[in-house]
């Protein structure tokens, strides 16, 4: 099985700009996570998705957002890019339960400019 | 609250050595589950092991080891006869079935010297 994939694994970006980044769970996985990790505060729990729909959310501003499509596949998104957005996005799937693990991909690491 | 404690953030052993990782969690849950993760410098986290609160078994597998204690709320980890290649950044974390996300130790580096 094809483990979880994240695009692109590096962007550059400007402050006040906006970026999107794409996660495609492992199959049948139907629960997508996503978190921020940073030198500072470490992994940071961002939001969930499970069937389309974001089951918990972390304590991030409105600026973060993100979405699920029926293939599970999620897409977040961070609107008027800030310095301290530079992170690495790690996203993480698995089939759905509380207990299941977490899965993880190699994360895409932003640099805002 | 729910909280995970790595107190050791470095720790550097010439290979061979044993070393132990320690990780301690509170939670007021009474079913949960812990986990150790490893960042290579790579940065994927890569999943170890998964315990269970209802489930204290002690689990070996090759040189890795697990000591669950619910008694002193600690989940630590021991490689015995380490290498080169373990060095990475190892995360303890704990979920609850009340909560889906994921809370992280801060991480321990470990450093294996040849």
């Amino acid at each position: 099985k094809a483990g979880v994939t994240q695009t692109p694994r590096y962007l550059i970006k400007t402050r006040g700009q906006q970026v999107t980044l794409s996660c495609s769970p492992i199959s049948g996985h139907r629960s997508v996570s996503w978190y921020q990790q940073t030198p500072g505060q470490g992994l940071q729990f961002l939001f969930e998705y499970f069937s389309e729909t974001q089951r918990n959310k972390g304590n991030f501003p409105g600026r973060f957002s993100g979405r699920q499509f029926s293939n599970s596949r999620s897409e977040m998104n961070v609107s008027t890019l800030e310095l301290g957005d530079s992170a690495l996005y790690l996203c993480a799937s698995r089939p759905g339960t509380v207990e299941d693990t977490q899965y993880f991909g190699p994360g895409t690491r932003l640099t805002v400019l | 609250a729910q909280k995970v404690t790595q107190a050791q953030t470095e720790i550097s052993v010439v290979e061979k050595e044993d070393v132990t990782l320690d990780c301690v969690y509170e939670t007021r849950d009474t079913t949960y589950y812990l986990f150790w993760y490893k960042q290579p410098p790579s940065g994927e986290l890569v999943f170890l092991i998964r315990r269970n609160s209802f489930d204290e078994q002690n689990e070996i597998s090759g040189r890795y080891s697990w000591n669950f204690q619910k008694s002193t709320s600690s989940f630590n980890f021991t490689i015995t006869a380490s290498q080169v290649v373990d060095s990475a950044v190892y995360f303890c974390a704990l979920s609850m079935d009340s909560n889906y996300q994921l809370i992280w130790g801060a991480g321990t580096k470990l450093i294996i010297k040849p």
